[in-house]
């Protein structure tokens, strides 16, 4: 079955820890987004990758940090230094970043930092 | 960052009842107009990706329009139904960056 897993469901953590969220795709696309969504808002990008080895700042990167060592996998790290992070987090991939390409979305990761 | 309005932020309608949601975008630097249906407690689904000014792309009940020159896409539902409920998310892209979403328009359809 292709598509794309986020892992886990629920996360719940302390202020103050640093956390991860995982993100797979096992549908051989280039480009992969981190968004967030909070109550009454969209969905707002945190990171993107476009190919391995590379990512781009969204528009709400601040306290967050992404790796891309595989075409596969893109988890994203919330830091300490998010100051609200308590959030739901979708993780998304297109075959390639330019707009004409939709794009397919995980499950999703509710973060919960108390 | 761009700006992408929905409009209405929620609407309730009976099953049975057609209705239409707006999204609104930059009329400049226009590359594409995605629109996703997004259930509750699934992943969003994409409906069509539009491209061409005047494009209009249909899927069963459900259809959408394009005015890239003054800036703005309606989605369509002809007769709702329950199962139409869900939150319908629009998102414009540049070609230069990722997209930027909408806040969405959140449906109740009424049996």
């Amino acid at each position: 079955d292709g598509g794309i897993t986020q892992s886990p469901k629920y996360l719940f953590r302390k202020e103050g820890q640093n956390v991860t969220l995982s993100c797979e795709q096992n549908l051989n696309h280039d480009a992969m987004y981190w968004y967030r969504q909070d109550p009454g808002q969209g969905l707002r990008l945190i990171y993107y990758s476009q190919i391995v080895n590379d990512f781009q700042k969204g528009d709400i990167a601040e306290g967050y940090s992404v790796s891309r060592e595989k075409k596969e996998s893109f988890p994203l790290t919330v830091t300490s230094a998010q100051k609200n992070p308590t959030a739901f987090y979708l993780c998304a991939s297109s075959p390639k970043r330019q707009g004409e390409h939709e794009q397919y979305f995980g499950p999703g990761t509710r973060l919960t930092v108390t | 960052i761009l700006n992408v309005e929905q409009s209405p932020q929620s609407l309730h309608v009976q099953e049975g009842d057609s209705t239409n949601f707006t999204c609104s975008f930059p009329s400049s630097n226009f590359y594409a107009l995605h629109w996703y249906r997004w259930e509750t407690a699934k992943s969003p689904e994409a409906l069509f990706v539009m491209t061409l000014n005047g494009d209009e792309k249909k899927k069963g009940r459900i259809s959408a329009t394009l005015n890239t020159k003054e800036g703005y896409s309606y989605l369509y539902i002809k007769g709702s139904q329950p199962e139409d409920s869900a939150t319908y998310l629009c998102a414009f892209g540049t070609g230069r960056r990722a997209l930027t979403f909408g806040s969405g328009t959140r449906l109740q359809v009424q049996p």
